[in-house]
This record gives C-alpha cells, structure tokens and sequence, in this order.
C-alpha cells in the first residue's frame, strides 16, 4: 500500500520563475492539504483541497494556487519566486469526516537561487 | 487565533532514559485535537500520538505518553526509554475540532537527540 508520494524531491529555482510540485495522495485517500516548511521552523498550512475544489486557505498569498485532479493526485503551483519561498513542501493526505489523520508524504525541497 | 508554543529548541537525553518535550497552546475553543509529530532526518513527518481535547485520561502509545493539562493549556511528551531511534525534531500542533482538517497548526519543533 503505497503511502503519499511527492515528486520531485528537491528542485532549485531562480527568483521570478514558476514552479508546480506534485503530490499523490495516500490509496483510498480523498483530501490533499499542503504546508510549507521553512528551514528551523514548524509547517505552516498553505491550502487543502477535497472534490477538486479549495476548501480551506492559509495565510499565503495568490501567488501560491493549487489544483486537484479526478484521481485525488493534487498540484501546488507557485508563480513569481521570491527567495523566501525557499523550503520544504509538505503534502499529507486524508479521509473527510470527523477527524482522520493526516498522512505526510516525504516532502519537496524548494531553493531559491 | 490559535498558536503553538514550544519552548525547548534543543534537548538530549541517554539512550534507555525518560525525556519530556514541552507545548503550550492557546485557543479559545473548547474542543479540539492535540498533537506530537516526530520528522527524522528522512523529512517525512510521523504522527506519534494525538489527543482529544473533551476526554481527561492521557493518551498512550507504547513508549510515548503526554500529559494533558487542559486548564493550562499544556500538553507535553514524554518518551520512555529512549532509543537511538527516537533522534528527531518533535513538532506539537493543534487541529480545530469544528474546522477543516487541513489546518494543523505547529509548533517550531523541539530537536531531540539521543545519546548512546
């Protein structure tokens, strides 16, 4: 039973550029959230979507937009590059319902040059 | 708003020894969950064990306990002989029983190494 899988592992970018991180999410699982993780810190929630649509939105600005497709598999787009985009990005997958826990996928790391 | 606090940025302890991680939170809410996440090396992020907020018995898992103090807003781990294993950054986070799943909120993480 694969567990949620994220690609690529680590990516290096120049400021201005685009970038699109992808996620597939735990089998059975329907729900993707993101978070980012910058280094010494703990993950902070960037958005989370369920049925292909955003349900819920962190602090982050437009910049950062995502997409759901039919198979749950989920991207995390993030246009204009700053440097302090530089992290660790973190896709954790779930059931809907009254709590399920969340299952974290490996993690991408971003570096901004 | 909610927030997490993890005072002990860095902690050691002896292999086969106890260790208590530290959390403090603050909600206005009455009913939620609480967490303690271990991230080794490897990045992957790993539920050690989690709490619900309406019930009082702490909860435990194996090696790992936590002591629930709701009218202070605390929550700590303790882990119980300690093995090498247990070398990672421990993050405490706080979910919103009545909100979205996705909104974890974390703490800053406290590292934790253990000695041989």
């Amino acid at each position: 039973d694969a567990g949620v899988t994220q690609s690529p592992t680590h990516l290096i970018k120049t400021r201005g550029q685009q970038v699109t991180l992808r996620c597939s999410p735990k089998s059975g699982h329907d729900t993707v959230s993101w978070y980012q993780q910058a280094l010494g810190q703990g993950p902070q929630f960037i958005f989370q979507y369920y049925e292909e649509e955003e349900r819920q939105r962190g602090n982050f600005p437009d910049r950062f937009s995502g997409h759901q497709f039919p198979n749950y598999s989920s991207e995390l787009n993030v246009n204009a590059l700053l440097l302090g985009d530089s992290a660790l990005y973190l896709c954790a997958s779930s059931n809907t319902g009254v709590y399920q826990p969340q299952h974290f996928g490996d993690g991408t790391r971003l570096s901004i040059l | 708003a909610q927030t997490v606090t993890q005072s002990q940025p860095e902690m050691s302890v002896q292999e086969a020894e106890t260790v208590t991680l530290s959390c403090t939170y603050d909600t206005s809410e009455n009913n939620y969950y609480l967490f303690w996440y271990k991230q080794p090396p490897s990045r992957q992020m790993i539920l050690v064990i989690r709490q619900e907020a309406y019930k009082q018995q702490n909860a435990t898992e194996n090696r790992f306990s936590v002591n629930f103090q709701k009218a202070a807003k605390s929550f700590s781990l303790k882990i119980s002989d300690s093995q090498l294993g247990d070398t990672a950054m421990y993050f405490c986070a706080f979910l919103n029983y009545g909100g979205s799943q996705g909104n974890l909120i974390f703490g800053k993480g406290t590292k934790l190494s253990v000695k041989p």
